[in-house]
């Protein structure tokens, strides 16, 4: 069964990028599903940050859209997280997940998939940012 | 700030039923039959519960029900058990500007 592992540095400076790899085993990363990031900062609640298609297709929370890259390898089946400029309310508890876009919709005649349900997530990595 | 809102808190008792609301608006939960529920134990990963408004993974008990009514969703459980004491976050489609909308979570306590 699918299963993910998120790795990355533990401590990341200000003004820095932020980098995390998910590594995706038992499971095709080529498989049509979308590979996210979600974050949770100390106590609070959950945060979508994006997700990424092996297609290319790849869409972001617009809060943090302008620091986010994801992206995928293939090859390897990991993807990657890379946030930029970050500060102290960037630290957080990180997690990979794999993303449905089964459903459809129409929108104005267009048929559109939604993205959806997380299932399996990674096991998380915390990551804090401090000078 | 989250995008949908939860109550921060609910408990019942072993075997009793109890319901956590999810309230959007129509442009997320009201607007699209993609809600998602998850629970999460402390340290752990979410869990996924309940997918596209009322589906239950295979594995999850019949115990674990969502529904939606307008812009708010629900998830019950029902025959409380210990280990159902956790935190539970609903997650809806939210377009194709925000695409992904999470509530604050709520911890359910079993007495």
């Amino acid at each position: 069964q699918v299963q993910l592992q998120e790795s990355g540095p533990g401590l990341v400076r200000p003004s820095e990028t932020l980098s995390l790899t998910c590594v995706v085993s038992d499971y095709s990363i080529t498989n049509d599903y979308y590979w996210g990031w979600v974050r949770q900062s100390p106590g609070k609640g959950l945060e979508w940050i994006g997700s990424s298609h092996h297609s290319g297709n790849t869409h972001y929370n617009p809060s943090l859209k302008k620091r986010v890259i994801i992206s995928i390898d293939k090859s390897r089946s990991q993807f990657f997280l890379k946030l930029s400029s970050v500060t102290a309310s960037d630290t957080a508890v990180y997690y990979c997940a794999r993303q449905s876009d089964r459903g459809f919709y129409y929108e104005s005649g267009t048929a559109y998939h939604p993205l959806t349900w997380f299932d399996p997530w990674g096991q998380g990595t915390l990551v804090t940012v401090s000078s | 700030q989250s995008a949908l809102t939860q109550p921060r808190s609910v408990s019942g008792s072993p075997g009793q039923s109890v319901t956590i609301s999810c309230t959007g608006t129509g442009s997320d939960v009201g607007g699209y039959p993609y809600v998602s529920w998850y629970q999460q134990h402390p340290g752990k990963a979410p869990k996924l519960i309940i997918f596209d408004v009322s589906d239950r993974p295979s594995g999850v008990p019949d115990r674990f029900s969502g529904s939606k009514s307008g812009n708010t969703a629900s998830l019950t459980i029902s025959g409380l058990q210990p280990e159902d004491e956790a935190n539970y976050f609903c997650c809806s489609y939210a377009g194709r500007v925000r695409f992904v909308a999470f509530g604050g979570g709520t911890k359910l306590t079993v007495l």
